[in-house]
């Protein structure tokens, strides 16, 4: 069945740690993309990607990276966790052609 | 700057009522609009577009340019229609949403 999958959704991390936030989609979509939402804020776009090898950040500066080495694959990395970086993560993925965009479950990471 | 606005993060309302949840933006051109659903736990969801101009479980949504708003009405709200919406904008010739804050319609029995 054709889905977005995220994983872990749910992470408790020390300060200091390398984490990656999966993010994989069986869509057959070109376009994918990393949101970041903290608690009754808006959805801020802060990478995607429009094919393999394409990245670029978004409107929302984040000292996370991500990299499109799959079409189905787009994992976002954080070198070294902080408690800033403390927020719900979504990903989202699109075909392009009617601008919808299909949601993941998202990831709610804590960096204590 | 490009911007949605959703001045509402609460809309409580009773079954049978009308329901308009306000989305002003500010963007110099024309952009697309949209309306997107979260339903209590699922996944955050397309509602309805501005440009296929369709009505989606009773759900309508104008664009008024004049007041550069895109409220999202329905005439006669259900229990079931209880959700967080947000309103969102894309940039002409970008596929990039900007999204508001959000607003949570409750509806009581």
């Amino acid at each position: 069945e054709a889905d977005i999958y995220q994983t872990p959704r749910y992470l408790v991390i020390g300060t200091g740690k390398k984490i990656t936030l999966e993010c994989s989609q069986t869509m057959g979509h070109d376009k994918m993309y990393w949101y970041q939402q903290d608690p009754g804020m808006e959805l801020h776009l802060i990478h995607y990607s429009y094919g393999v090898n394409s990245t670029e950040k978004g409107d929302l500066s984040s000292e996370s990276t991500v990299s499109r080495i799959r079409t189905e694959h787009f994992p976002l990395t954080l070198e070294s966790a902080r408690p800033s970086h403390t927020s719900q993560y979504l990903c989202a993925s699109s075909d392009g052609s009617i601008n919808e965009q299909f949601f993941g479950p998202g990831t709610r990471l804590t960096v204590l | 700057a490009q911007r949605v606005t959703q001045p509402e993060k609460l809309l409580s309302v009773f079954k049978g009522a009308p329901v308009e949840l306000k989305c002003n933006y500010s963007y110099s051109g024309s952009p697309e609009l949209f309306w997107y659903v979260q339903y209590s736990r699922q996944r955050l969801q397309l509602l309805l577009r501005h440009i296929s101009r369709e009505s989606i479980k009773g759900f309508t949504a104008d664009l008024n340019k004049g007041e550069t708003s895109f409220h999202l009405k329905k005439p006669f709200a259900q229990e079931e229609d209880s959700a967080m919406y947000y309103c969102a904008l894309s940039p002409l010739n970008t596929d990039k949403l900007i999204f508001g804050t959000g607003t949570r319609l409750q509806v009581f029995p």
